[in-house]
């Protein structure tokens, strides 16, 4: 089955800063992979999603997100951080029997630093 | 277009008594699945229902949880005989289909805490 791995469960930057949320996938080539953001006390809104096709997938709010297969990588970036982007942050991927029942990371938890 | 609503946002129970939680898909979406985060974790698959069937419950514990999706009403999430273990927020989440395409959109979650 389809796994992700969110290394890092904290991370801080300062306010106008690059923000670069890692995440990983199990070595066999997923056919989706998404990233989702959670606000406190808020369910889950999809930020991005690859598909197929260009590998630099941009998101809303700013957000992107490259498929590199060689790193077996999904990582999350943004050139400045903004305060309101400090949220909780999910990799996911979906299952591979054909529908969508999604696999999450662990979560990273983003602090902005004013 | 509403979004996926869930009911209650907060929920209170004692050890013993039963939660019910409701959730209510986007127009138009009949398939439905239920996730759990527990404090510190990740979201963790529950059920992924259709109407009037159960598709795959596999991340369902055995005992006292059951889900339902009716072809009137919302979907139904059923605890029976909360216990502490079970605080934890439960979201629902719908699609219109299952493509991998497909978006999944959440609904603002149901906490649960077990006195």
């Amino acid at each position: 089955a389809q796994s992700v791995t969110q290394l890092g469960s904290h991370v801080s930057v300062s306010e106008g800063a690059l923000v670069l949320l890692r995440c990983n996938y199990s070595s066999s080539v997923p056919p989706y992979l998404f990233w989702y953001v959670q606000y406190p006390n808020q369910g889950l809104q999809l930020l991005l999603k690859y598909t197929t096709g260009a590998t630099l997938v941009k998101g809303i709010n700013g957000f992107e997100a490259e498929f590199k297969k060689s790193e077996t990588s999904f990582h999350l970036t943004k050139p400045s951080a903004h305060m309101s982007d400090a949220a909780e942050y999910f990799c996911a991927v979906p299952y591979s029997g054909g529908y969508q029942k999604v696999t999450f990371g662990t979560g990273t938890k983003l602090q902005v630093i004013p | 277009n509403a979004g996926v609503m869930q009911n209650p946002r907060h929920l209170v129970r004692r050890r013993g008594q039963e939660a019910r939680l409701r959730c209510s898909p986007m127009k138009g979406h009949s398939h439905v699945y239920w996730y759990r985060q527990l404090p510190e974790e990740g979201l963790k698959f529950m059920v992924y229902l259709q109407k009037e069937n159960i598709i795959d419950e596999s991340g369902m514990p055995k005992e006292r949880f059951s889900a339902e999706f009716p072809k009137e009403g919302p979907s139904i999430l059923r605890i029976q005989q909360v216990v502490r273990g079970d605080s934890a927020a439960y979201f629902c989440a719908s699609s219109p289909g299952t493509a991998g395409t497909d978006t999944q959109y959440f609904g603002p979650g149901t906490r649960l805490t077990v006195l």
